[in-house]
């Protein structure tokens, strides 16, 4: 079975522009939630998705946004981009939302 | 929100000795998983853990639900289990909070 699959793994943007990052879900699976990386902030929840309706959201300004299709692909969008949104980004897959998945996520620089 | 506490923050070991990983919750859990994170970031499952004791080779963990923590044992460690080891929780399906890892460095 295929793993959860993110693109693009790296990307370099500059302050002010957006970007989208893509997540593929391990076949089956129907949740797919997002999370931050920082040095300073750990690992953080930005939201999750359940045959696509946003089921969960964390504590993220309006600038970080999300959907998911019919095929459970997810996207996450950061619009109006600052330094501070510099991290790893990562995506899990789960069946119901309980044991999740990780793929290896997008690791976005913001200059 | 639910506090989840990992101890201790770093560990030191020589290869071939054991190690005992700490996470405390704050309140009920619907799920727990522990996971290793590998040099490129990516988080790899160890354990899917709500309650009650899991072996994987030298890996083991056990969660207490009713005392609101969970210990992964590694025994024999090995270069290749350094890392950074998360413990994460959900009282939601589908959000979890993550601590803030013990970082283990196994010397050889």
């Amino acid at each position: 079975k295929a793993g959860v699959t993110q693109t693009p793994r790296y990307l370099i943007k500059t302050r002010g522009q957006q970007v989208t990052l893509s997540c593929s879900p391990i076949s089956g699976h129907r949740s797919v939630s997002w999370y931050q990386q920082t040095p300073g902030q750990g690992l953080q929840f930005l939201f999750e998705y359940f045959s696509e309706t946003q089921r969960n959201k964390g504590n993220f300004p309006g600038r970080f946004s999300g959907r998911q299709f019919s095929n459970s692909r997810s996207e996450m969008n950061v619009s109006t981009l600052e330094l501070g949104d510099s991290a790893l980004y990562l995506c899990a897959s789960s069946r119901d939302g309980y044991e999740q998945y990780f793929g290896p996520g997008t690791r976005l620089t913001v200059t | 929100g639910i506090q989840v506490e990992q101890s201790p923050p770093d560990l030191i070991l020589q290869e071939g000795a054991n190690s005992t990983l700490r996470c405390n919750f704050s309140d009920s859990v619907n799920n727990l998983q522990w996971f290793h994170q590998n040099p490129w970031g990516q988080l790899i499952n160890l354990f899917y853990i709500p309650s009650g004791t899991k072996q994987n080779g030298r890996l083991s963990a056990t969660t207490v639900a009713t005392e609101r923590y969970s210990l992964l044992y590694i025994s024999s460690s090995q270069t290749t289990d350094s890392g950074v080891y998360f413990c994460a929780v959900a009282t939601h399906a589908g959000k979890s909070t993550f601590g803030d890892g013990t970082t283990l460095t196994v010397k050889p």
